[in-house]
């Protein structure tokens, strides 16, 4: 079945440690989107990406970091200087930037 | 920049009414997305309005678009349980590269 991935359901960071969270997408979709949403609030885009190669910040994507290098694949890492991380983090695809995305399953990330 | 707001926020109801949940956005949009989620879960997509006057119906959801008044419409027939969740409505700016969310309208329909 054709869709998104994200791994893993939960995680825990410690202090001053990176975390990666994984999204990985068979739906052959080129643009690729991470989102974090807090507690009763809308989405947040922190980066996205139109194509291979290439992404371009969001609003909010201080202490993230992202990397595009395979269609299939954009992984998102939570730095050490992003101070408040625990969300819960959404990847999504579509075809191309005008057309409807589609969303993983999601991350929780927590702090220890 | 553009921005997204939805109201209400909260909506509690009662199983058989109708409702109207508003989406409205500050610029020039050429497209318009209703989604839903359920608690704990990942976005469902609903409707997808692209032009000035397009209406969209499923089931007992109909989504209609005015884009001279900027105004997005998620109108509740005969509500029921099943429909309890959070919904959200997203912007594109036009020719724009990503969406803008509104805050999500949290549902709750009460038997």
């Amino acid at each position: 079945d054709g869709g998104i991935t994200q791994s893993p359901k939960y995680l825990f960071r410690k202090e001053g440690q990176n975390v990666t969270l994984s999204c990985e997408q068979n739906l052959n979709h080129d643009a690729m989107y991470w989102y974090r949403q807090d507690p009763g609030q809308g989405l947040r885009l922190i980066y996205y990406s139109q194509i291979v190669n290439d992404f371009q910040k969001g609003d909010i994507a201080e202490g993230y970091s992202v990397s595009r290098e395979k269609k299939e694949s954009f992984p998102l890492t939570v730095t050490s200087a992003q101070k408040n991380p625990t969300a819960f983090y959404l990847c999504a695809s579509s075809i191309s930037v005008d057309q409807p995305q589609h969303f993983g399953d999601g991350t929780r990330l927590s702090i220890l | 920049e553009l921005k997204v707001e939805q109201n209400p926020l909260f909506l509690s109801m009662q199983e058989g009414k109708n409702y109207t949940i508003y989406c409205n956005y500050s610029t020039t949009s050429d497209r318009l997305y209703w989604y839903r989620q359920d608690p704990g879960k990942s976005l469902e997509s609903l409707f997808v309005l692209l032009s000035n006057g397009a209406v969209k119906q499923e089931g007992r959801l109909m989504a209609s678009l005015d884009t001279k008044a900027r105004l997005s419409t998620l109108h509740i027939t005969a509500a029921v349980h099943d429909l309890s969740a959070t919904y959200f409505c997203a912007v594109r700016e036009t020719s724009g590269s990503r969406l803008t969310f509104g805050e999500g309208t949290q549902l709750t329909v009460n038997p």
